[in-house]
């Protein structure tokens, strides 16, 4: 199956820096990559995400970047906000025996903005 | 619209008891999935539902049961609770024709004494 390794698992950045969360995943064949924000004692939400047929894709702040070859995608997030502070998760398609897909998550990464 | 709706949002078992969480979506989604969170662990897949009528095994399936009971629902189903099961249970659905993304349920923090 897909395994996804996400990088770091904590990030502190001031209000205005840039964040960029980095993951890895193992499966050649995965063509899709979504992002997932989720606030604290609130539910993963899909923020963006890029299919394998393009190498980036930007919405206002956030951006995503895939790098097939190297089997890498990572979110970009400029000029942070405090109300950017959650943790991020990514995901990659993984095969099933059954021949559905599902999604296997990284682990996350804890994103604090300081004013 | 209400997405992906989840019950209990909070529950405290003993070891040994059983229950269900159940999840229903109005979005007409053909596929179903449970997760559970836990801290450092990230969301890890525990059962799924391709579609009406199928259920499959994740990750993480031992000490679960499902039931797709219709289109629309997709129950969890603890049968002897163990204090490893402590977690955060999330339902999720997505069209998987026209949609790769996933909407999740608020989620279930369960708690197992």
């Amino acid at each position: 199956g897909e395994n996804v390794e996400q990088h770091p698992s904590t990030l502190s950045v001031q209000e205005g820096d840039s964040a960029v969360i980095k993951c890895t995943y193992s499966d050649s064949a995965s063509n899709y990559f979504p992002w997932y924000k989720q606030e604290l004692g609130k539910r993963p939400q899909l923020i963006i995400d890029i299919r394998s047929n393009v190498g980036e894709k930007k919405d206002q702040r956030i951006a995503v970047t895939l790098n097939k070859t190297a089997k890498h995608f990572s979110l970009h997030i400029t000029e942070t906000q405090p109300e950017d502070s959650a943790v991020y998760f990514c995901a990659a398609p993984s095969l099933r025996a059954s021949g559905y897909s599902t999604l296997t998550f990284g682990k996350g990464t804890m994103l604090l903005v300081s004013p | 619209n209400a997405g992906v709706t989840q019950t209990p949002k909070f529950q405290v078992l003993k070891t040994g008891q059983s229950m269900t969480l159940q999840c229903a979506q109005d979005m007409n989604h053909n596929s179903m999935y449970w997760y559970r969170q836990d801290p450092g662990m990230g969301l890890r897949l525990i059962y799924y539902s391709a579609s009406e009528g199928t259920t499959d095994k994740g990750e993480v399936p031992n000490g679960y049961n499902v039931s797709r009971l219709n289109k629309r629902e997709f129950s969890l189903r603890l049968e002897s609770a163990a204090p490893s099961q402590t977690s955060v249970y999330f339902c999720a659905s997505r069209e998987p024709i026209t949609d790769y993304g996933y909407t999740f349920g608020s989620g279930t923090r369960l708690t197992v004494v």
